[in-house]
């Protein structure tokens, strides 16, 4: 069964500095990862995805087989950026598994 | 962009009612779409699937007599709630997959129906 692990509820950092969610799947086939968003008072949508490679408001995001994960970075935090992040799995089978999710703080 | 539209957006009703919640794809249609709870600070948790013109699939421990899903045309689906209690109280999300883009993890959500069971 596919699994996705994000190992952190709340990521606290101030404006300006390095963020890093932390995404890691597990799943037997060729995964297709993304990255979907939630601001505050507004719904879900879709930040970034892998196959696409791209930079999306300054994030990006890797996706490391070897290390089955696909992180989500951002070298300076906006306080813009506050929400929350959920990494989502999509499989051969077109299920759709979200993580936790991860609260981002960026204080200012 | 394709926008997913969610009725009502807060709905407060008495113990033992039933609840319908609408799904609306404004700008395209949607041969699927999911139903979601959320509950506080917590992920969304997958509740249904829901197929247009067959029935939906439930997740396992989401009792489908409880939570009726119905996806009568590509641009509806809706989610009754029946006979409620105040452990139903929640907020519930749908998102819609794409015609002809149905083999993808993209997903268009609405915005979120809070209901609260009094």
């Amino acid at each position: 069964a596919q699994r996705v692990t994000q190992p952190e509820k709340l990521l606290s950092v101030f404006k300006g500095a390095p963020v890093e969610l932390k995404c890691n799947y597990s799943y037997s086939g060729s995964p297709e990862l993304f990255w979907y968003v939630q601001y505050s008072r507004q719904r879900l949508q879709l930040l970034l995805r892998h196959i696409s490679r791209e930079s999306i408001k300054g994030f990006t995001a890797d996706l490391n087989k070897g290390e089955t994960s696909f992180h989500l970075k951002k070298p300076f935090a906006q306080e813009e950026d506050s929400a929350m992040y959920y990494c989502a799995l999509h499989n051969a089978g077109n299920m759709l598994t979200f993580g936790g999710g991860t609260r981002l703080m960026v204080k200012p | 962009g394709a926008v997913v539209s969610q009725h009502p957006s807060r709905v407060i009703c008495k113990s033992g009612t039933s609840v319908k919640i609408e799904c609306r794809s404004l700008d395209f249609q949607a041969t699927t779409m999911f139903w979601y709870r959320q509950f506080p600070k917590q992920s969304l948790m997958l509740m249904a699937t829901s197929n247009e013109g067959s029935k939906a699939t439930y997740e396992q421990g989401v009792e489908k007599d409880k939570f009726l899903i119905n996806h009568a045309s590509l641009t509806l689906s809706t989610l009754t709630v029946t006979s409620a209690h105040p452990e139903d109280s929640s907020f519930y999300i749908c998102s819609a997959r794409e015609r002809g883009r149905m083999n993808t993890g993209e997903l268009f959500f609405g915005e979120g129906s809070r209901l609260t069971v009094l």
